[in-house]
């Protein structure tokens, strides 16, 4: 059964700062990887697709990092604003017809001013 | 574009009162569809998922059922709710074949 682990559960940083999330998942068989940020009492949008042949996917400041033989990936997010507080989460996509989720656990970001 | 759609935003329900949550997809056709629940402090659990119209699969044993009568349209329907059943639903849709999940506004569901 596929697990899907985030670290670390809470981050607290001053705006403008670089930071990395981390992921890791521990069945590889995956078809591709999915990174959300849900904002509080909201829905998840999504950030960013990252399929299990890449290796990194950007978007603006937002950039993941795949690395599907550990089970490993990263969204580092550069120059860090207080709008990007939110919790962050991440699921592989898994290789069934119906490609289902299995979410991480999720990082709890708050940016300060 | 696409676009889903999920009410109500926010439900008040007895214990042991029906209910009906709607979804419904826009500017698609046949998409894998799927019902989450968040309950407070906890991850998001699958419940259901749909391939195709009238094809429901469960995920975990429940009080909970769900029907897709069309294409677009995925319901999670309860005949007599459990205090258990509150927290926030969420509906989802993707092409499948690994493509990304897309969520709806989710509905907040408290019993009393």
């Amino acid at each position: 059964k596929q697990e899907v682990t985030q670290i670390p559960a809470a981050l607290s940083v001053p705006e403008g700062e670089n930071l990395v999330l981390n992921c890791s998942f521990t069945d590889s068989a995956i078809y591709n990887l999915q990174w959300f940020r849900q904002d509080p009492g909201k829905g998840l949008t999504s950030l960013l697709l990252i399929q299990s042949s890449q290796r990194e996917q950007t978007s603006g400041r937002l950039n993941a990092s795949l690395d599907k033989s550990s089970g490993r990936s990263t969204l580092y997010i550069a120059a860090s604003q207080p709008g990007d507080s939110a919790t962050y989460l991440c699921a592989v996509i898994g290789t069934g017809t119906a490609s289902k989720l299995t979410f991480g656990t999720g990082t709890r970001l708050q940016v300060t001013l | 574009s696409q676009t889903i759609h999920q009410w109500p935003a926010t439900l008040v329900q007895p214990v042991g009162s029906p209910l009906s949550l709607e979804c419904t997809v826009e500017g698609t056709s046949n998409p894998n569809l799927y019902w989450y629940r968040q309950a407070a402090g906890r991850g998001l659990q699958l419940l259901f998922y749909s391939v195709g119209i009238g094809q429901i699969s469960s995920e975990v044993p429940q009080n909970l059922s769900a029907s897709r009568p069309q294409d677009r349209q995925f319901i999670l329907s309860s005949k007599k709710l459990l205090l258990s059943d509150s927290g926030f639903y969420l509906c989802a849709w993707s092409k499948g074949g690994g493509q990304p999940q897309h969520f709806g506004d989710g509905t907040r569901l408290s019993i009393l």
